[in-house]
């Protein structure tokens, strides 16, 4: 069974930094792109980020572009999401999502999320 | 960017059809992948690549999609249906990740 497990979300200062964790299982981690969609209360999905099986290529929303960082880690079976200069927009539930391919593709599997928010 | 249109809220009777449209520019020439939310649950991909559908995820759900506009078909909708529908695409000429913007579904 696929679990996607998310971690790391809290309450945190306009400015400050966040590192979220997602805990993959299930599956063969390294054969599938990963990637961070956020919804903000009573908002939509917004798409974060992604990374594909072998971190050679990363793209990121330019609502997050310079500010966040992807990375996973294939022997810990674990996807990161690094978090600097957070703004009160970013506050948001966090999901962790599993491509359905190894490259760009949709989301077949979705941790229950990790609820940030930004605010002083 | 790439912007993806739905409409706000679809309402239908319990066994009649509900039809949910996400319009973008030449959305024909892409894929598009859909998702359902319930309150309080992490969206579930109900369609992908147009028209196919995960394993677990019943015939009644059916997608198309051709020039500016995809549709989401349910048939026989059930009032376990109500939900919020996504539509979803890969935008090329950025590499971004696009959502539509939501459609509520209410079954009558």
């Amino acid at each position: 069974e696929v679990q996607l497990v998310e971690s790391g979300g809290g309450l945190v200062q306009p400015g400050r930094s966040l590192r979220l964790s997602c805990a993959a299982s299930g599956f063969t981690f390294d054969d599938y792109a990963m990637h961070w969609v956020r919804q903000a209360p009573g908002k939509g999905l917004e798409w974060v980020s992604g990374i594909s099986w072998n971190s050679g290529s990363i793209g990121y929303a330019d609502s997050v572009k310079g500010r966040f960082t992807i990375s996973r880690d294939n022997a810990k079976n674990s996807l990161y999401l690094q978090m600097n200069s957070l703004r009160a927009e970013d506050t948001a539930l966090y999901y962790c999502a599993k491509g359905l391919y190894s490259g760009w593709s949709p989301f077949d599997y979705w941790g229950q999320g990790t609820l940030v928010t930004v605010s002083s | 960017s790439y912007v993806l249109t739905q409409p706000p809220s679809v309402s239908v009777a319990p066994g009649q059809t509900a039809r949910i449209t996400c319009g973008g520019n030449n959305i024909g020439s892409k894929s598009v992948h859909w998702y359902q939310q319930k309150p309080g649950q992490a969206p579930v991909l109900v369609v992908y690549d147009d028209s196919d559908r995960p394993s677990g995820i019943p015939e009644r759900f059916s997608g198309s999609n051709s020039g500016n506009t995809a549709t989401l078909t349910i048939s026989r909708v059930e009032a376990g249906d109500e939900a919020d529908y996504y539509c979803q695409v890969w935008d090329s000429s950025s590499d971004h990740g696009v959502f539509g913007t939501g459609t509520k579904v209410t079954v009558l």
